[in-house]
């Protein structure tokens, strides 16, 4: 079965600070990947998307991801974060052969210090 | 108005109660979704509309049911809950279900089961 994984749980970081979260998915075909955040007391919204094409990935805020097909992963990453990306963040994947169902990881909290 | 809204945002119901979730969708979307949302769990996705008919039921009890009675419009009844159903339910739209289009999520309804 499908599955994706997040290691990171709760990350605290300093503002400032440079940002990976990881992001690992389980399914060997061909894949459409996702970022997404819930900021405090907000909606979900997409952060980034891949499809196909460039692997590195660019979003909103300054975020950006690379897809490494070898590693099946999908981190996130920011050089240099803000108090305002304290937020959960997470991953999902949906395979391009299960078109309707999309996996969600289980999400990591960023906490940001100021 | 806002792209998804969802109504109510708190439901407290007792294990023998009936009620029912309502989505809303102005996005001019064809696939609506039902997701939940538990503590420390992945977002599990539970049903997928497509163009008003069901493509998705990721085995999901029979005290759940949705109703999707236009492209606009989700519900999900519920009836004879647990204690465990108790969770954040989310509703979300996109163009279509193929996987190509991002997801727009509601707020969710914070359903406290008794």
């Amino acid at each position: 079965a499908q599955s994706v994984s997040q290691h990171n749980h709760h990350v605290i970081l300093s503002e400032a600070a440079s940002l990976e979260l990881g992001c690992n998915y389980s399914y060997g075909g061909t894949v459409n990947l996702f970022w997404y955040v819930q900021y405090p007391g907000q909606h979900l919204q997409l952060l980034l998307k891949y499809f196909s094409g460039d692997p590195l990935v660019k979003g909103i805020k300054g975020f950006e991801a690379e897809f490494i097909k070898s590693k099946f992963s999908f981190n996130l990453r920011k050089p240099s974060v803000q108090w305002s990306d304290t937020a959960e963040y997470f991953c999902a994947v949906n395979a391009k052969s299960s078109a309707s169902k999309i996996i969600f990881g289980s999400g990591t909290r960023l906490s940001i210090r100021p | 108005e806002t792209g998804v809204t969802q109504t109510p945002r708190h439901l407290v119901m007792g294990m023998t109660n009936k009620k029912s979730l309502k989505c809303e969708q102005h996005l001019g979307h064809n696939a609506m979704y039902w997701y939940k949302q538990s503590a420390k769990k992945p977002l599990e996705l539970m049903f997928v509309y497509n163009f008003k008919e069901q493509t998705e039921n990721n085995s999901v009890p029979s005290r759940f049911s949705p109703e999707c009675p236009n492209s606009s419009h989700l519900f999900l009844h519920l009836h004879t809950l647990q204690p465990e159903d108790s969770a954040l339910y989310l509703c979300a739209s996109s163009q279509d279900s193929t996987g190509a289009y991002e997801q727009y999520f509601g707020p969710g309804t914070r359903l406290t089961v008794t």
